[in-house]
């Protein structure tokens, strides 16, 4: 069965910080990859994903995750978050007939 | 504009007492799938359409129903609400390929007391 994984529940950081979020999948044969973010009180929206091709995907927001395929990883990364960053992040592997989620991150960013 | 709309936002419900949330989108999308959200377990898929007339159970399909009579409309139907039923519900929907990710709705909020 198809399974994601985000071991950082919670993550505090400074403005200015970077930002690392692990997410690892396991899925069987090809796997589409996509980060969403949920800000307070709101549904959830796309950040960025991974079809295929070049690895390092660029998202909005100035977001990217990089797609390590042997490590079966999928992490999301900003250089310098910002106290509007504050928000769940989901990692999610799949298709559009079923998507699995992992349990979310939730970022603080402190002013 | 392109949205997926859910009704209600928010619902507070007697145990037992039937409801529906409603879920309709307005881009065309194949795919639409219900999911609920509860602290520490992220989204779970509840059930899931590919297309009218075809749908089938997601990952925790017990207690609850949907129909796709038409390609807008993805209802979610609870039968018999119980407690454990309170959670977030978000409908979403997508194209068949999947090329720009699933679209969610805003949510509902239910409370089974």
């Amino acid at each position: 069965a198809q399974s994601v994984s985000q071991h950082n529940h919670h993550v505090i950081l400074s403005e200015a910080a970077s930002l690392e979020l692990g997410c690892n999948y396991s899925y069987g044969g090809t796997v589409n990859l996509f980060w969403y973010v949920q800000y307070p009180g709101q549904h959830l929206q796309l950040l960025l994903k991974y079809f295929s091709g070049d690895p390092l995907v660029k998202g909005i927001k100035g977001f990217e995750a990089e797609f390590i395929k042997s490590k079966f990883s999928f992490n999301l990364r900003k250089p310098s978050v910002q106290w509007s960053d504050t928000a769940e992040y989901f990692c999610a592997a799949g298709s559009a007939r079923q998507l699995t989620f992992g349990s979310g991150t939730q970022l603080t960013v402190l002013p | 504009e392109a949205q997926v709309t859910q009704n209600p936002r928010y619902l507070i419900t007697v145990t037992g007492k039937k409801l529906t949330v409603t879920c309709s989108q307005n881009m065309n999308h194949e795919y639409m799938s219900w999911y609920r959200q509860d602290p520490g377990l992220g989204l779970r898929q509840i059930y899931y359409s590919m297309n009218v007339e075809v749908t089938d159970k997601g990952d925790v399909p017990e207690g609850y129903k949907v129909s796709r009579k038409e390609k807008r409309n993805f209802p979610l139907i609870l039968e018999s609400p119980s407690p454990n039923q309170t959670s977030l519900y978000f409908c979403a929907s997508s194209h068949r390929d999947s090329a720009n990710g699933y679209t969610f709705g805003s949510g509902t909020r239910l409370t089974v007391v």
